[in-house]
């Protein structure tokens, strides 16, 4: 168990609907990442928050949005849902930004 | 850009044997350069990794070399069991928010 929660684990929703996914950082951890595993992609980087402000973007469509709150928690949304968004959304933390990524167990969203 | 390059894509081995992956990065100003090993249905877990400081670094039965002239890093486990079977990443970090930027993955098949 790395102690980074995501939920839910599992999300099947149809195309143009809207989702938001939630992650709880390891206790004490500051930093937050988010990055979407597709089939075949790897892990693509979209987002890194640093004890609430914005630090680095990756290739995020600006269909999707994130935000990290004053208790670290994160969500990320995803608007306008397309068929393929469908991928597994991994949420990270590490207590900087520049050591260990703890990574939660994902959440898989399917989009019909 | 930013890009991290991972192969092979898959590899399999017979137990006993070690196996080899290789990565390069583009960024000369990387400094920290982790391998994440993800089972199935799980999130990816570090199992080493190296800053650029360092050529090489062992822990028992893995270990990671660091060409930082020719920007290539590898990961090298040598008697491979069953259980070493799963993907593993690779990743470079990135700009000063240190975001970690992964390969597309091996898939590491060690045959009994």
């Amino acid at each position: 168990d790395s102690g980074v929660t995501q939920t839910p684990k599992h999300l099947i929703t149809a195309t143009g609907q809207r989702v938001t996914l939630r992650c709880s950082p390891r206790s004490g951890d500051l930093s937050v990442y988010w990055y979407q595993q597709s089939l075949d992609q790897g892990l693509q980087f979209l987002i890194q928050y640093y004890n609430g402000e914005e630090r680095a973007k990756g290739n995020i469509l600006e269909r999707f949005s994130a935000q990290q709150f004053p208790d670290l928690h994160s969500e990320l949304n995803l608007s306008s849902l397309e068929l393929g968004d469908s991928a597994l959304y991994f949420c990270a933390s590490s207590a900087t930004y520049t050591g260990e990524l703890f990574f939660g167990e994902g959440s898989r969203l399917t989009v019909l | 850009g930013e890009n991290v390059e991972q192969h092979p894509s898959t590899l399999s081995v017979q137990e006993g044997d070690s196996a080899v992956i290789k990565c390069t990065y583009s960024d000369s100003a990387s400094n920290y350069f982790p391998w994440y090993k993800q089972e199935l249905g799980k999130g990816p877990q570090l199992i080493i990794d190296i800053r650029s400081n360092v050529g090489e670094k062992k822990d028992q039965r893995i270990a990671v070399t660091l060409n930082k002239t020719a920007k290539h890093f590898s990961l090298h486990i040598t008697e491979t069991q069953p259980e070493d079977s799963a993907v593993y990443f690779c990743a470079a970090s990135y700009g000063q928010g240190g975001k970690l930027i992964f390969g597309q993955g091996t898939e590491l098949s060690v045959k009994p």
